[in-house]
């Protein structure tokens, strides 16, 4: 089945820095990759919609000058955290639209001290 | 407002026994209804799918979901409970169009199954 690689899975950062999170589809070509984000006890929330070679869709009250999101290849895209701080702590999961379904990265534990 | 609940934040269930994970929505329109898994330390999985057609939808693993229009209820079910069903499930509703990117997740349901 198809296969979203997610790295890394546990970060954990200063407050201040930034923090990038990779997504990579193995065997599909993504040209939409959904990202979320789970605090603890709460749903999914869509943040962004990338699509590759263009720029990201951010959902309403989501920055997008902090949470930076590249698509650059039809295999990859990233989200960049910038200047974390501890209200960032969260859970990041990545998907890929595939025509047959719908295909989850295993997720980033990401916590800003 | 669009948006999905799951009323119980976990079920427990002894194994061999029937399990239900329950989920109701409110959207406008046809819904699409969706159930996930999502077990420790790794991605969710989907599990099944109603879009159209028969209201028992049958999925992985043995999970079966029943679409009921009336009770706007998508309840997520297996006839016998496995240890290794202990996991994480999400109940999730697109209000327009099958893409995920319209899909509006609940809570989430911890279910515990017990030797």
């Amino acid at each position: 089945g198809a296969v979203v690689s997610q790295h890394p899975s546990r970060v954990i950062c200063k407050s201040g820095t930034s923090v990038k999170i990779e997504c990579r589809s193995l065997d599909f070509q993504a040209t939409t990759m959904f990202w979320y984000r789970q605090f603890p006890k709460q749903s999914l929330m869509l943040m962004a919609t990338s699509n590759e070679g263009s720029k990201a869709t951010y959902e309403q009250g989501v920055e997008k000058d902090k949470f930076l999101i590249n698509h650059a290849s039809l295999t990859l895209s990233t989200l960049t955290v910038t200047s974390a701080h501890p209200e960032d702590s969260s859970f990041y999961i990545c998907s890929g639209d595939r025509d047959d379904g719908y295909t989850f990265g295993s997720g980033t534990r990401l916590t800003v001290v | 407002a669009q948006s999905v609940a799951q009323p119980e934040d976990q079920v427990n269930v002894a194994e061999g026994n029937p399990l239900t994970v329950k989920c109701t929505y409110s959207v406008s329109g046809n819904p699409y209804l969706f159930w996930y898994v999502q077990y420790p330390n790794r991605g969710l999985q989907f599990l099944l799918k109603y879009i159209t057609g028969d209201n028992l939808v049958k999925g992985s693993y043995g999970f079966e979901a029943e679409f009921n229009k009336s009770q706007t209820s998508f309840h997520l079910k297996k006839p016998s409970a496995l240890v290794s069903d202990s996991a994480l499930y999400f109940c999730a509703v697109s209000y327009y169009g099958g893409s995920q990117g319209n899909l509006i997740f609940g809570k989430g349901t911890k279910l515990s199954v017990k030797p």
